[in-house]
């Protein structure tokens, strides 16, 4: 089974940073990567799908990018709302794995 | 309005059975592959069944394969989860969510599912 892991586990930053979260893949793996936001207490929301398509409705200061092993999130400017968990995804032989999950803190 | 709509948690002796149920409205559901996803309290999420838009086909994670089943009523519009042999380790929020290009595009609000005596 691919296993999916991501970095760092919490990262603090503050409003108007540029973040970035890794994850890699036990082995290289298509383009079947997504990436979502959660918050405490609520549902995650998809946030990139297909490594680096952005889903209807979220905002162009998240950026996916990546192939074979290693793939990122990139936030180009932190904004208050996105202080949150962040999992990648994903997907092959119809089996799905999440990364463990990165927790973005206020710093 | 597109909503998917959770019901059936609850507290369940070790051992025990429950059947979770998923609503599903403002959108053609019988076009989609539908998983259930879950999130052990304080833990990271982990995918735990997938059924094809027609019912044809189902998958399951190693942890529940065996215990777990999935199944849909594309009439109502609704995915069911029957989790029997109940352990603690099952403990958690159980999301209802829609598949689409190799992800989950719409989730529920989570039912939370107890296995404690």
């Amino acid at each position: 089974d691919i296993q999916m892991a991501q970095s760092p586990s919490t990262l603090s930053a503050s409003v108007g940073d540029r973040v970035t979260i890794t994850c890699r893949a036990s082995q290289s793996i298509s383009s079947w990567l997504a990436w979502y936001q959660q918050k405490p207490g609520k549902a995650p929301k998809l946030l990139i799908y297909r490594a680096s398509s952005l889903e209807s409705g979220v905002p162009s200061r998240f950026y996916g990018s990546g192939s074979g092993t290693e793939f990122t999130l990139t936030i180009s400017s932190l904004q208050p709302d996105d202080f949150a968990t962040y999992y990648c995804q994903h997907y092959d032989n119809y089996m799905w794995t999440f990364g463990q999950g990165t927790k973005v803190e206020i710093k | 309005e597109v909503q998917l709509v959770e019901s059936g948690g609850g507290l369940v002796q070790p051992g025990g059975s429950l059947r979770l149920s998923c609503a599903a409205s403002g959108f053609t559901f019988s076009y989609y592959w539908m998983h259930w996803v879950r999130q052990a309290p304080g833990k990271g999420l982990v995918w735990v069944s997938r059924i094809h838009s027609d019912g044809s086909s189902t998958t399951y994670a190693d942890s529940v394969r065996g215990r777990f089943t999935i199944s849909r009523d594309n009439a109502k519009n609704t995915v069911s989860l029957q989790m029997n042999s109940l352990r603690a380790e099952d403990t958690a929020v159980y999301f209802c969510a829609r598949g689409d290009r190799g992800a989950f595009d719409l989730w529920g609000q989570g039912t939370l599912v107890t296995v404690s005596s």
